[in-house]
C-alpha cells in the first residue's frame, strides 16, 4: 500500500534560517503530493501541492518538488519566520484515501 | 476559514458514554472524511463518505460509526467511550471521490473522556 515517511521532529531553527523537512513516499501509480500545515489550535490547511513528476509547488515562500526518481517531496524555505512555527504534514493522494506522514513540528525562535 | 464547520468545539464526557460529532462540508463538496488526531497516534484516517455512501474505511473502531445525510452533513458517533478515545477529531471535505485534490479541514472537535 501507499506510505509516507517524513523526518522526525521537533525541528528548532533560528529566525531567517534555511528549512528543509524531508519527505519520501511509496505509492503505486501517479499520486498527487501535498504539504499541509497545522498552526496551534487549528485544523490542517493546504500549504502546497504537486500533481505530477517534476512539478514544483510553492506558497508563502515554501517550495517542494515532486521527484519521481527519488520518490521524494522535500519541503524547503529559504528564511523562516517565527510565524512559521507549526506542524507540517506530508501527504499522498490518489484513487483512494489520502495517506499522511506523522508530522514534523517546527519551532522558530527569534 | 476553510468553509467546513464542526460542532461542538469541545466535548467533555465520561467513560462508557456516547457522543455525536457533527460536520458540515464546504458548499458543493460531496466527500466527507473523518480523522482522529492524538499525541501518540498522529493523524489517523477513520472513514470517508461520498454523497451519502461509505467510500473508504480506515482505522475506525467498531464502537465508532458515521453517516452522511442527504444534505451532505455528516455525523460521527462514538460509543462506549474509553479514556484512550480522548483526541482531536477532524472532519474534512473535498469535491470528488478520490484524493488527487486537496481536502479542506474543519477546526476540529476536542473530545476529553474522563
Amino acid at each position: 500500500g501507499n506510505s509516507v515517511t517524513q523526518m522526525e521532529g521537533p525541528v528548532t531553527l533560528s529566525e531567517e534560517a534555511f528549512l528543509t523537512i524531508n519527505c519520501t513516499y511509496t505509492a503505486t501509480g501517479y499520486p498527487s503530493l501535498f504539504w499541509y500545515v497545522q498552526y496551534p489550535g487549528e485544523g490542517l490547511q493546504l500549504l502546497l501541492k504537486a500533481t505530477k513528476a517534476d512539478d514544483k509547488g510553492s506558497n508563502k515562500g515554501f517550495e517542494a518538488t515532486y521527484r519521481k526518481e527519488t520518490t521524494s517531496f522535500h519541503l524547503e524555505k529559504g528564511s523562516v519566520q517565527v510565524s512559521d512555527s507549526a506542524v507540517y504534514f506530508c501527504a499522498l493522494g490518489g484513487y483512494q484515501k489520502v495517506t499522511f506522514g506523522t508530522g514534523t513540528k517546527l519551532q522558530v525562535i527569534p | 476559514d476553510s468553509g467546513v464547520t464542526q460542532t461542538p468545539k469541545h466535548l467533555i464526557t465520561a467513560t462508557g458514554q456516547r457522543v455525536t460529532l457533527r460536520c458540515s462540508p464546504r458548499s458543493g463538496d460531496l466527500s466527507v472524511y473523518w480523522y482522529q488526531q492524538s499525541l501518540d497516534q498522529g493523524l489517523q484516517f477513520l472513514i470517508q463518505y461520498y454523497n451519502g455512501e461509505e467510500r473508504a474505511k480506515g482505522n475506525i473502531l467498531e464502537r465508532f460509526s458515521a453517516q452522511q445525510f442527504p444534505d451532505l452533513h455528516s455525523e460521527l458517533n462514538l460509543s462506549s467511550l474509553e479514556l484512550g478515545d480522548s483526541a482531536l477529531y477532524f472532519c474534512a471535505s473535498s469535491p470528488g471521490t478520490g484524493s488527487y485534490n486537496e481536502q479542506f479541514f474543519g477546526p476540529g472537535t476536542r473530545l476529553t473522556v474522563l
